[in-house]
């Protein structure tokens, strides 16, 4: 399977919002409903923010919310924090009990 | 609280294997897949395979099947992954994750480094 599509960087000022796109095919984002999103601090183990493309875990804050349209999925960060400086990592069922991830978004704070 | 644990760093040769492990504790072991990510140095993350611990079917990707082999002691709830025919490319920190479909939590990593 081929990476799913993800801008090498973003940035965003201190209470602004940021959207990272995910860009697959109808075979993996597009096929199903089953998008993850992970975050990732500089030198700690992924972090999941989003599942099934718009669900948040307990205890993500609310800043972080999830979609998707035809085979594009998106994170929106809105309100940005400092805290949320990382890397930004989509994952897709693709189809045969396989799963494919994105290439990673950088995400920068000014 | 849902924890796992994973095994301490390993070099290898080239051509060697490696088995790391991934001690779960906090949950019914046998009721959640365990996968199996790597992440080289400062790339991104790439899907290995997953297990699931109740009945020991494992499912893995395309890139790694013939090299890799999942397996589990539900004894001790602990998942293992061994990786053989080693290259240098295959140097990488290793995750062990909880789940079917999303991915929580995730080990601490294990750094599996293959020099000659």
């Amino acid at each position: 399977q081929s990476a799913l599509t993800q801008p090498r960087s973003v940035s965003g000022s201190l209470g602004q919002s940021v959207t990272i796109s995910c860009t697959g095919t109808s075979s993996d984002v597009g096929g199903y409903n089953y998008v993850s999103w992970y975050q990732q601090h500089p030198g700690k183990a992924p972090k999941l923010i989003i599942y099934d493309v718009t669900k948040r875990p307990s205890g993500v804050p609310d800043h972080f919310s999830g979609s998707k349209s035809g085979n594009t999925a998106s994170l929106t960060i809105s309100g940005l924090q400092a805290e949320d400086e990382a890397d930004y990592y989509c994952c897709s069922y693709a189809g045969t009990y396989t799963w494919v991830f994105g290439g990673g978004t950088k995400l920068t704070v000014l | 609280q849902v924890q796992l644990v994973q095994s301490g760093a390993e070099v290898r040769r080239p051509g060697a294997s490696v088995k790391v492990s991934c001690k779960a504790s906090g949950y019914t072991f046998s009721s959640s897949d365990i996968n199996w990510v790597r992440q080289a140095s400062g790339q991104g993350l790439e899907w290995i395979g997953w297990m699931n611990p109740n009945n020991g079917n494992t499912g893995y990707a395309q890139k790694f099947q013939g090299r890799v082999t999942m397996t589990r002691d539900t004894s001790i709830t602990t998942a293992y992954m061994e990786l053989s025919s080693l290259r240098f490319e295959d140097t990488a920190v290793y995750y062990c994750a909880r789940g079917k479909v999303w991915f929580d939590p995730w080990g601490q990593g294990t750094l599996v480094s293959v020099s000659s």
